[in-house]
């Protein structure tokens, strides 16, 4: 029973397009959601949260976007770049789970030149 | 920056033999936790622990224990290496237990069992 979803295996994207990785979640008690980037043969790295009490947050090229009466959150990449090409995995975890985050199984992006 | 460290990006190990895997966290975190990560499956926990000699379960703990004697220090064992145990070991840590922190990944560990 998976409890965050990345609906897309991957997605391909165009250079200085927009990027939109999407990600849904079914339990209500989450409270703190996150994107992580996947470089193969690395470690994933950390990109940018959002506490539920937001429904935005923007760090450079990165927005992450939070609905939680749909219980979707989304990330936007303006404009892509080659390098942002990765396995993005989205994760969620609520207060009190002792730092435990719930992955979603990723998105492959490909940013074409 | 954090840093996490895990002992070998590459091991090959056979059917049976009692395997260790390192990592170690340079920057006094409380938890850490052991993923692993396989094509179409994500990363699935497998221990995690927030303080010293303690540990819990994960969601895939069957075939392996941990090891916690000191803070920076979490140790994953394979008891008895199988073959659908190879897999992309990845080791994190993040700052404290009740707070909403990101983890932080090593490199991971590619560990092939023969």
């Amino acid at each position: 029973d998976q409890q965050v979803k990345q609906n897309s295996p991957s997605l391909s994207v165009q250079e200085g397009r927009i990027s939109i990785l999407n990600c849904d979640y079914t339990n209500s008690m989450f409270d703190y959601f996150l994107w992580y980037k996947k470089y193969p043969a690395e470690g994933p790295t950390f990109l940018i949260s959002i506490s539920s009490i937001k429904d935005k947050n923007e760090d450079g090229r990165f927005t992450v976007f939070l609905n939680k009466s749909a219980k979707h959150l989304s990330l936007h990449i303006v404009p892509s770049q080659p390098g942002d090409s990765a396995v993005y995995f989205c994760a969620a975890s609520r207060r009190g789970s002792q730092g435990n985050l719930i992955f979603g199984k990723g998105t492959k992006l490909s940013v074409k030149p | 920056d954090v840093k996490v460290t895990q002992s070998s990006r590459y091991l090959v190990k056979r059917t049976g033999e009692k395997v260790f895997l390192e990592c170690v966290q340079d920057m006094d975190h409380e938890n850490m936790f052991w993923y692993r990560q396989d094509p179409g499956l994500g990363l699935r926990l497998i221990y995690f622990s927030y303080d010293v000699k303690m540990k819990e379960k994960g969601d895939i703990p069957e075939g392996y224990s941990v090891s916690r004697e000191k803070k920076e220090r979490f140790s994953l064992i394979l008891e008895s290496a199988s073959t659908n145990q190879t897999s992309m070991y990845l080791c994190a840590s993040s700052l404290e237990a009740l707070g909403n922190q990101p983890q932080h990944f090593g490199d991971g560990t590619r560990l092939s069992i023969l």
